[in-house]
């Protein structure tokens, strides 16, 4: 089945310590993203790359980094200078027709700093 | 204002009600609207994407209002699966410099 996988589903990490949170789709997308959420609050876009090899921040890439060394693949390290990094974070791929955009989502990764 | 605005909410409704929802955005140069929705600690899935003319699929209606900048999403003959969080996203740009932002969602429950 096509879909877009992340892991770990639950990852804790200590204060100090960088973190890569995997994401990985087969759909042939060639867009993808990083977003985080926080109870009560909206997606806000950390990442995104519409392209290998190429990627740009988005509103809050502050302590973050990405790489999109292959199509399928656009893991997320969050460094130790993220000030606040306990969140839910999603990945998502998209397909573009005609204007219209259709964003898939994997199923999240919750990141709690211990 | 800010950039994509929704009902806060929540919204608690019995099963069969009607119950609507209302976003607004900032950029009148907006091109694309879409609404999602998000189970208790699952990933958002698109629930409908919002033509000018508006849409209907099934017990539920999208609108646009491009004059005044709003969107709405109409939910007919409520079920208990229609629990979740509605987000509402809006799409400017084109090309390959567009962005997508999203709202911060209304929470529904639909109660027996």
């Amino acid at each position: 089945d096509g879909g877009i996988t992340q892991s770990p589903k639950y990852l804790f990490r200590k204060e100090g310590q960088n973190v890569t949170l995997s994401c990985e789709q087969n759909l042939n997308h060639d867009a993808m993203y990083w977003y985080r959420q926080d109870p009560g609050q909206g997606l806000r876009l950390i990442y995104y790359s519409q392209i290998v090899n190429d990627f740009q921040k988005g509103d809050i890439a502050e302590g973050y980094s990405v790489s999109r060394e292959k199509k399928e693949s656009f893991p997320l390290t969050v460094t130790s200078a993220q000030k606040n990094p306990t969140a839910f974070y999603l990945c998502a791929s998209s397909i573009e027709a005609g204007g219209w955009i259709e964003q898939f989502f994997g199923p999240g990764t919750r990141l709690t700093v211990l | 204002r800010k950039e994509v605005e929704q009902d806060p909410g929540p919204f608690n409704v019995p099963e069969g009600a009607t119950v609507a929802f209302n976003c607004t955005y900032s950029n009148s140069a907006s091109q694309s609207f879409f609404w999602y929705r998000q189970d208790c600690r699952k990933e958002p899935k698109l629930l409908m994407s919002v033509y000018s003319s508006g849409n209907e699929d099934g017990r539920f209606t999208a609108q646009l209002n491009r004059a005044s900048q709003y969107i709405s999403l109409l939910i007919r003959d409520s079920k208990l699966s229609d629990s979740a969080t509605y987000l509402c996203v809006v799409k400017w740009g084109s090309g390959s410099n567009y962005k997508l932002t999203f709202g911060k969602g209304t929470l529904l429950t639909v109660n027996p």
